[in-house]
């Protein structure tokens, strides 16, 4: 079946623009997670969701980091005013539920690039 | 700037050989482990999980070990083949969500065939 997706695979940006970044997870898949990851790092948590609300947002970076999850499938992760540090690979995963034997599933990444 | 790898640990083995790759955690806290493969310009491809209730877990051609008295976890795979290069990260959750992982550093495994 069709893994986690993620539009686009590659976002130039000027700074001090807003940005917005989608990811469609895995059909049936409840849990939905961003992460950010950086040249030569691991990926860092940003948010999760179960459902369409956010339970826990404790890694966005600041409030000029935002996403929703309106109908519980499609989230989108937003960026206001774009600064040259928010350069990074940004990655979703999915997984089924939260707890017991369901890993993370994660999509190819959108690649930030702000100039 | 910086470039990919040039701080990542290597491993360089060749083609049907063993490897082992090494992780240390550092959270007593964490229960819930796994390790990622990440080629480049995809995102991270599940291999394989391990619980803290657990010291060994195999799969197909893929080993997991925990070591909880020293906080380490190691990934084995068998017959190592060219496919196999990537980036490999180790990951750990605590209980309350076990999809709000800490990734390690990475290692990346060349396979020379």
């Amino acid at each position: 079946g069709a893994g986690v997706s993620q539009t686009p695979s590659n976002k130039v940006t000027e700074k001090g623009k807003y940005v917005e970044l989608r990811c469609d997870p895995i059909s049936g898949h409840t849990a939905l997670y961003w992460y950010r990851q950086s040249l030569g790092q691991g990926p860092e948590f940003l948010i999760y969701f179960q459902g369409t609300g956010a339970a826990d947002d404790s890694g966005l970076p600041n409030d000029r980091f935002f996403a929703v999850r309106p109908e519980g499938s499609v989230s989108t992760l937003k960026i206001q005013r774009t600064e040259r540090g928010d350069s990074a690979v940004y990655l979703c995963a999915s997984s089924s539920r939260d707890r017991n034997n369901s890993p993370l599933h994660f999509g190819n990444g959108t690649r930030l690039t702000v100039t | 700037g910086e470039s990919v790898g040039l701080h990542l640990p290597t491993l360089s083995v060749q083609e049907g050989d063993n490897s082992i790759i090494n992780c240390a955690y550092s959270n007593s806290a964490s229960d819930y482990f796994i390790w990622y493969k990440q080629e480049s310009g995809k995102g991270p491809q599940f291999i394989i999980d391990i619980r803290s209730n657990m010291d060994k877990r195999q799969g197909q051609r893929v080993t997991v070990l925990l070591n909880k008295t020293v906080k380490h976890l190691s990934l084995q795979i068998a017959a190592t083949q060219p496919g196999d290069s990537a980036v490999y990260f180790c990951a750990e959750a605590a209980g309350t969500s076990y999809g709000k992982l800490t990734f390690g550093q990475g290692t990346i495994l060349t396979v020379h065939p």
